[in-house]
């Protein structure tokens, strides 16, 4: 069974970082680009990160460009998003979800997604 | 900001048929791009529902149905069941980037 097991929110104060893992089991993880996507409270899906099986192509969503980073270790079969300068509006439940193929391609989907650990920005 | 517009909600009766329409443009939807639908149950996890536009994933039940034309999409569900009620997201892509739509509550009445 595939599982995806996401840590490392909690609450911290604007401009601070943090560091999201995923843990990944039950598939070939280093056959699978890997995605982040967030949620923030009441409202719709972001996507807001993605990275392909072997890292050699990286994307970010606007809003995160420049103060996120996406990294993997296959080694480890984790998944991370390391997210500096964090502000209010960065609150929210980050999902860790599997690609479908091991390239970010524009026909790809997310399945499955993990739970979500929540991040909290407020002083 | 979502570049893919839903209905904020739709409703029915049990049994009845609902459809949710997911509106994108030529740089997404209309460039060729498929169209996924996601399911989120409350509290839970989103959970792929319709993948390449017309497909479901083993488990999913033939209730559920997508369709695409043009710049747009649409999510049907047949039968209504108490069950179905959720939010649902379409997904596609833009521009180097992964879009979802702004999301429709489905109520049951």
């Amino acid at each position: 069974e595939v599982q995806l097991v996401e840590s490392g929110g909690g609450l911290v104060q604007p401009g601070r970082s943090l560091r999201l893992s995923c843990a990944a089991s039950g598939f070939t993880f280093d056959d699978y680009a890997m995605h982040w996507v967030r949620q923030a409270p009441g409202k719709g899906l972001e996507w807001v990160s993605g990275i392909s099986w072997n890292s050699g192509s990286i994307g970010y969503a606007d809003s995160v460009k420049g103060r996120f980073t996406i990294s993997r270790d296959n080694a480890k079969n984790s998944l991370y998003l390391q997210m500096n300068s964090l502000r209010a509006e960065d609150t929210a439940l980050y999902y860790c979800a599997k690609d479908r193929t091991g390239n970010q391609e524009g026909d790809n989907w997310f399945d499955p997604w993990g739970q979500g650990t929540l991040v909290t920005v407020s002083s | 900001q979502s570049v893919l517009t839903q209905p904020p909600s739709v409703s029915g009766a049990p049994g009845q048929r609902v459809t949710i329409s997911c509106t994108g443009s030529s740089s997404n939807i209309g460039a060729g791009y498929d169209v996924h639908w996601y399911q989120q149950l409350p509290g839970t996890a989103p959970k792929l529902l319709i993948y390449g536009n017309s497909n479901r994933p083993s488990g999913v039940p033939d209730r559920f149905s997508g369709s695409k034309s043009g710049t747009s999409a649409s999510l049907a569900i047949t039968g209504l069941q108490a069950e179905d009620e959720a939010d649902y997201y379409c997904q596609s892509y833009d521009s180097s980037h992964y879009v979802f739509g702004t999301g429709t509550k489905v109520t049951v009445l």
